[in-house]
């Protein structure tokens, strides 16, 4: 059964931190993933992908991910109130299905 | 901006009942996919679609779920004979080329109650 484990949370941060969002998955020919923000009763908005090791940035984001250690991270720098919702980590498996996690719930506060 | 769109958004009724669920894909992709997110659980993959037939379904999608591509914009989801337990959200997808670097962008959902 191919997992992908994320803290549920609430990670509680102040305003203006940064938020360190962690994931990790079991299927070693994982190829691709994503971070998705879903607020509630809403659908998943993609925020970032990342496909080689290392990080990538998008403004207040960055994703960093090590096949190795089969984790993949996500960083938001300079929280806001804005940014509280749940974050899904979601990986393909090869077929181009989307494998997500539970999710980890984000408060920033102000 | 281009944008994956789903109707109805809130979809009531009987268990038994037939519902169909409609999403309307960005208009240059060419794979589609359905999931479902049972309320305060993860988001799980029902089926993927190219070409007019399935590409790959999950355990859950079994005899009473079905999907078709009926014209060149609509994408559906059938299921023939519902229960209570497919209450849930359900989440069309849609993505340009079937390679494992490319983004599926979500539609907004339809919320199904089945009482």
């Amino acid at each position: 059964q191919k997992e992908v484990e994320q803290n549920s949370g609430p990670l509680s941060v102040p305003e203006g931190a940064i938020a360190s969002l962690n994931c990790t998955y079991s299927d070693r020919v994982s190829q691709s993933f994503f971070w998705y923000r879903q607020y509630s009763g809403k659908s998943p908005e993609l925020i970032m992908s990342i496909y080689s090791n290392g990080d990538k940035e998008d403004g207040r984001f960055t994703a960093q991910l090590n096949k190795a250690s089969q984790y993949v991270s996500l960083l938001i720098r300079d929280s806001q109130p804005s940014d509280s919702a749940t974050y899904l980590c979601a990986v393909t498996d090869g077929y181009n299905k989307l494998i997500f996690g539970a999710g980890t719930r984000l408060a920033v506060h102000p | 901006e281009p944008e994956v769109t789903q109707t109805p958004s809130h979809q009531v009724t009987q268990m038994g009942q037939e519902v169909i669920l409609r999403c309307v894909p960005i208009s240059n992709h060419l794979y589609f996919y359905w999931y479902r997110q049972i309320l305060g659980q993860k988001v799980e993959f029902l089926v993927s679609f190219y070409n007019n037939e399935i590409s790959e379904k999950s355990e859950i999608f079994d005899d009473q779920f079905s999907v078709e591509r009926p014209d060149g914009s609509n994408f559906t989801l059938k299921i023939r004979s519902t229960k209570l337990e497919d209450s849930a959200m359900y989440f069309c997808a849609s993505s340009e080329e079937d390679r494992t670097t490319d983004t599926q962008y979500f539609g907004p959902g339809t919320r199904l109650t089945v009482l």
